[in-house]
C-alpha cells in the first residue's frame, strides 16, 4: 500500500515549457487535490476532484489544467510554465464526502519541487 | 468552510506543554475541527479532529469549548522534533470537498 505517489520528485523547466505532474493513490479514495506551497507560505488549493469525472477550481487555478484520468490518478498540467509557478506541488486524497468514512483527513504525497527559470 | 484565525508563530522550549489556539467564530452546526502538522519538506499530516469537548490521541489533545467558536491544540512535553507548521481547518467533513488551508502557526521548539 503505497498511499499517494507523485512523479517526478524534482523538475526544472524553462519559461514557456509545458509539463504534467502525475499523482496516483491506491486507497480507493473518491476525492483528490492539488496544492502548491511557495517558500515559507501555507498551502494553496489549485484544483480538486470530488469524484471520478469531476474537477473544480480551487484558490489559484490560473495557468493550470487537471485531468482525473480514473479513480486512482489525478494529473496537473502546466501548459506554459512561468517563474511564478516555481513552487512545491502536493497531491492529496481523502475518502470523500457522503461516505461512512467522511473526514477531513487527507493523505498527502511527498511533493514535486518545480523550478521555472 | 469556516474562516479560521491562528497565531502566525510561536516559540517554546523542550519539555513544555504547548497550546495553539484557533478562532472560528462562524463555525456551523455540522462543522468539525481538524488539525494538521507539516514538517519541512514534507506534506501535511493529519493529527487530530473533533466536534466538541475534548479529544485525545497519542500525538495531541484538542479542547473545544461549548460555544465551539475556538479550539486549542495541546502538545504535551514537546521536543525539538515538534518544530513544524500547524494548521487548523474547520468544515463539514460530509459535504465540503473544497479544503483550504490557511497560513498555519509556525511552532519553533528551542533547546
Amino acid at each position: 500500500n503505497a498511499g499517494v505517489t507523485q512523479t517526478p520528485k524534482f523538475q526544472v523547466l524553462k519559461t514557456g515549457q509545458s509539463m504534467t505532474l502525475q499523482c496516483a493513490q491506491d486507497m480507493n479514495h473518491n476525492s483528490m487535490y492539488w496544492y502548491r506551497q511557495d517558500p515559507g507560505m501555507g498551502l494553496r488549493l489549485i484544483y480538486y476532484s470530488a469524484s471520478e469525472g469531476t474537477t473544480d477550481k480551487g484558490e489559484v487555478p490560473n495557468g493550470y489544467n487537471v485531468s482525473r484520468l480514473n479513480k486512482r490518478e489525478f494529473s496537473l498540467r502546466l501548459e506554459s510554465a512561468a517563474p511564478s509557478q516555481t513552487s512545491v506541488y502536493f497531491c492529496a486524497s481523502r475518502p470523500g464526502t457522503y461516505t461512512p468514512e467522511s473526514s477531513y483527513e487527507q493523505y498527502f504525497g511527498p511533493g514535486t519541487r518545480l523550478t521555472v527559470t | 468552510l469556516a474562516k479560521t484565525t491562528q497565531p502566525i508563530s510561536m516559540d517554546s522550549y523542550e519539555g513544555q506543554e504547548v497550546n495553539i489556539t484557533c478562532s472560528h467564530n462562524n463555525i456551523a452546526t455540522n462543522d468539525y475541527i481538524t488539525w494538521y502538522q507539516q514538517f519541512p519538506s514534507q506534506g501535511p499530516r493529519f493529527i487530530i479532529q473533533g466536534y466538541k469537548t475534548k479529544v485525545t490521541n497519542e500525538v495531541a489533545s484538542l479542547f473545544i469549548p461549548a460555544d465551539r467558536k475556538s479550539s486549542t491544540l495541546s502538545l504535551p512535553r514537546v521536543s525539538l522534533s515538534d518544530t513544524a507548521v500547524y494548521y487548523c481547518l474547520v468544515g463539514d467533513r460530509g459535504r465540503d470537498d473544497k479544503i483550504i488551508f490557511g497560513k498555519g502557526t509556525r511552532l519553533h521548539i528551542l533547546p
